[in-house]
This record gives C-alpha cells, structure tokens and sequence, in this order.
C-alpha cells in the first residue's frame, strides 16, 4: 500500500471549515484514498473513502486531485466534537485486507 | 446499539498473568480484525479472521497471542504471560464481505500491565 504523508496536527475555528491535507505521491492506480478519525478514548470512525472523483457525504468532502498524488478531506462547518486524529490511508480495494494507520493529523477545533 | 463491541473497557492486570478480551462484531459480518493502538500511534493491525478461519497474522502477534472465533460470530485475544510492553488499546474490527470494504471498530479495550 502507498504511504501517505499528513502534517501532525492543525487548528481551525469552530464554524469554518476545516481542509485536512493528506500526500500519497505513490498511489497506483487500483489504491483508493480512505479516511478515518478517532475522537479521545474511542475507536477510529470510517468518514469517507474515494478512488478518483470527488466524493461527498452527511460527514465530509473528499477532494481527490487529478494526478491523484494528494487529496484533502473537507468538514465544511466544523464544530468542537469533530475534534480529532484523522487518518488518511491509502489501499487498494480488496475487501478484506487490513488498514494500515499512520500517525495522522490531530485537528483541533478552538472556540 | 448494533455496533462493535468490546468487553471489557478497560483491564488492569500484574505483569505475567494471563488476559482474554471479547469482541462482537455486528451482525452477520463475515470478517473481524484486530488491532492494538499504543499511545500516540496510528492502530496496527494483528489479524483477522473470515467466519471462523483465521487467514492473516502480522509479526506482531508473538505466540504469546493467541486469537479465536469458534463459531463464527464473537472473537477473543488471549494474551499470556503478559509483559508491560503489552499494555495498550486493543481495538476490534469488523466488516461485511462485500465491495464496500468499510471496517467498524469497536470501542476498544485499555490494557495496562504493571
């Protein structure tokens, strides 16, 4: 699986939005890009997972650019329990396999 | 709640006994992981089974581990001799075979060894 880079932590404001970048320069081609969050003292949350288009759900947009080499997970009004460490993981897409987490982002959301 | 669940929360146990944690997965999801998440770190996976096969076990599950799902639906970890390096969030997984390929995780379970 690709190994993604994503910066250790960042801030933003509660009611903006929050962009969470992830690097995955060596995606191939069948790798689809997932995210996942762990709020303190609970178990990682699936948000969102895309392969090249951008995706949108209730929780989040996931921008995917056209080289596919990085995307961004957007939460578009983010509140003080989306506070967090998100999870980019690139994989390819045979069920089954396990997930392989890195370090993460730790986003915190100020009042 | 028809999630993943994970019994017991948390587990406080002296260095060189034995511990069992339970999972249940939700319901007629085909496939259960495990993972262990030490402090600050990202989950690492451990194994998993499909039904009651166990097909895959990382390097990390020395033999000191041992994992089980006899029937197919609930799981446990048994970890013997435990060692202070043991102490951890053991974390569950569970996922219905099918494309969509989108793991649950339980709440997990707080190891620590003293």
């Amino acid at each position: 699986d690709a190994k993604t880079t994503q910066p250790p932590s960042m801030d933003c404001a509660e009611g903006r939005a929050a962009n969470l970048p992830c690097n995955h320069s060596t995606i191939s081609g069948n790798e689809y890009v997932y995210w996942y969050r762990q709020i303190h003292s609970q178990g990682p949350q699936y948000i969102i997972h895309g392969l090249k288009n951008n995706e949108t759900n209730e929780m989040a947009s996931l921008i995917i650019t056209e080289d596919r080499k990085s995307s961004t997970l957007i939460l578009p009004h983010a509140t003080l329990r989306d506070t967090a460490v998100y999870y980019c993981i690139v994989r390819v897409g045979d069920y089954g396999q396990n997930f392989v987490f890195g370090p993460g982002t730790r986003l915190s959301v100020l009042p | 709640d028809t999630g993943v669940s994970q019994d017991p929360r948390h587990k406080i146990t002296k260095r060189g006994q034995n511990v069992t944690f339970r999972c249940d997965p939700i319901s007629e999801h085909n496939r259960l992981y495990w993972y262990r998440q030490t402090l600050g770190q990202g989950p690492e996976f451990l194994t998993y089974f499909q039904n009651e096969a166990q097909l895959e076990k990382s390097r990390l599950l020395s033999d000191r581990f041992s994992a089980e799902r006899p029937k197919g639906s609930f799981s446990t970890l048994e970890i013997q001799r435990t060692e202070q390096g043991d102490s951890a969030m053991y974390l569950c997984a569970s996922l219905e075979d099918s494309r969509t390929d989108t793991q649950y995780f339980g709440p997990g379970t707080r190891l620590t060894v003293l």
